[in-house]
């Protein structure tokens, strides 16, 4: 049972445009939610987070959105870039166990000239 | 620092043979994680250890899984038989707070291949 969900296993954006990126979420005890970026051969990076007592967070071209009655969240990328063009893992954690982090599938973003 | 550390970066196994996966986490990093990557289920979290002692173990797939951490800087995961189904990449993962943002750092897999 995923309890994270990327529904979109790819996405295609043009240079400069912006990138969204969704991820729903079923447990309601998640309180902290986390985008992961991961290069080929390589771990996955953490690239942004937000609290479940904020709704947006900002981090230079990376914004993430936080609904929580949809349980839903949105990574938006603006102005995308060559170099986005990677893997995005949304994921989540409870309140006492923080530790334990559950994963989406993941989206592969790729950033076309 | 060298970052989080694992070996071998490829591995490719008989059914039925004995696998060990090995991690070397970052100085100073009191947590460390076992995940397992593959495309139907992303990232699972397997086990997690901190102080070397292990947390939670709820993710660990089967008794053929096993983990250890007999040092701060060594991990091991082990798998008695493998099973082509066990294929996938295995990540470790080390950390400071054990949360999940600033300094979680992955290692760069090790590609599990079990024919």
């Amino acid at each position: 049972d995923q309890q994270v969900k990327q529904n979109s296993p790819s996405l295609s954006v043009q240079e400069g445009r912006i990138s969204i990126l969704n991820c729903d979420y079923t447990n309601s005890m998640f309180d902290y939610f986390l985008w992961y970026k991961k290069y080929p051969a390589e771990g996955p990076t953490f690239l942004i987070s937000i609290s479940s007592i904020k709704d947006k967070n900002e981090d230079g071209r990376f914004t993430v959105f936080l609904n929580k009655s949809a349980k839903h969240l949105s990574l938006h990328i603006v102005p995308s870039q060559p170099g986005d063009s990677a893997v995005y893992f949304c994921a989540a954690s409870a309140t006492g166990t923080a530790s334990k982090l559950t994963f989406g599938t993941g989206t592969r973003l790729q950033v076309t000239l | 620092d060298a970052g989080v550390i694992q070996s071998p970066r490829h591995e490719v196994t008989e059914m039925g043979q004995e696998v060990t996966l090995r991690c070397k986490p970052i100085s100073g990093h009191d947590y460390l994680f076992w995940y397992r990557q593959t495309m139907m289920r992303g990232l699972e979290l397997l086990i997690y250890f901190n102080n070397n002692v292990p947390i939670d173990d709820s993710g660990m797939p089967e008794d053929r899984f096993s983990a250890k951490m007999p040092n701060a800087s060594f991990s091991t995961l082990k798998i008695q038989p493998s099973e082509p189904r066990d294929s996938a990449v295995y990540f470790c993962a080390s950390s400071s707070t054990g949360f999940g943002d600033y300094g979680y750092t992955f290692g760069s897999g090790t590609r599990l291949t079990v024919v």
